[in-house]
């Protein structure tokens, strides 16, 4: 089963605009993941932030977690047509499995 | 370095036979997780591994199992294959220094007819 889920499934943007997606879960993290993933293949990590961060940034990403309404939020500033990817969240549970969860994921699509 | 590597890149099985996926971690990297990706969805746990024992399963029958070689590669086998096994499947390694991090490799899709 999901753990996560993002929010929107889909959205389409101009090149250039901020693209905003978002990341709800349900039990407590030790951590909490992004990742992008072109056209079906494999997942390319983008950023981690840790249950006690609350706000990190990496390049043109900016990503937000609040463990108190069990969200996080990924900011891609002026985008780029290479942008145009499926993006996922996944956590890692405070168990120690080292089993991490993956949402369902937001299809973005950025026209140049 | 090279990155995960998977083999085959592609199959097509029928239902009831049994399929073998191939995986190298990138060197040095002795993690190995394999997920099951269905088409539309986030990639779902299947199994993690460290120096070659079993750290974690996720909920799938007794169908699907791994192992791990004394080189770090993995080998993820799925039994009496079904329709709904059709997916793709993902390799993921990563290090004792950043174990959090998962490097992807580019998957094996599979398909069951």
């Amino acid at each position: 089963s999901q753990q996560g889920e993002e929010d929107p499934q889909a959205l389409s943007i101009q090149e250039g605009e901020n693209a905003t997606m978002n990341c709800s879960y349900k039990t407590s993290i030790n951590n909490l993941q992004w990742y992008r993933q072109n056209s079906g293949r494999g997942l390319v990590h983008l950023i981690l932030i840790r249950s006690n961060e609350r706000e990190k940034h990496s390049g043109r990403l900016r990503v937000t977690l609040d463990t108190s309404k069990k969200s996080s939020s990924l900011l891609i500033t002026a985008s780029r047509a290479a942008d145009t990817a499926s993006y996922f969240c996944a956590t890692e549970g405070t168990s120690g499995t080292y089993k991490y969860i993956f949402g369902t994921g937001t299809r973005l699509k950025v026209l140049a | 370095d090279a990155g995960v590597t998977q083999s085959p890149t592609h199959l097509i099985k029928t239902r009831g036979q049994q399929v073998t996926l191939r995986c190298s971690p990138i060197s040095g990297h002795k993690s190995v997780s394999w997920y099951q990706q269905v088409l539309g969805q986030g990639p779902q746990f299947i199994f993690q591994y460290y120096e070659k024992e079993e750290r974690g399963r996720g909920n799938f029958p007794d169908r699907f199992s791994a192992r791990q070689f004394p080189n770090y590669s993995s080998e993820l086998n799925v039994n009496a294959l079904l329709l709904g096994d059709s997916a793709l499947y993902l390799c993921a390694s990563s290090s004792d220094t950043n174990q959090e991090t998962q490097y992807f490799g580019p998957g094996t899709r599979l398909l069951v007819l």
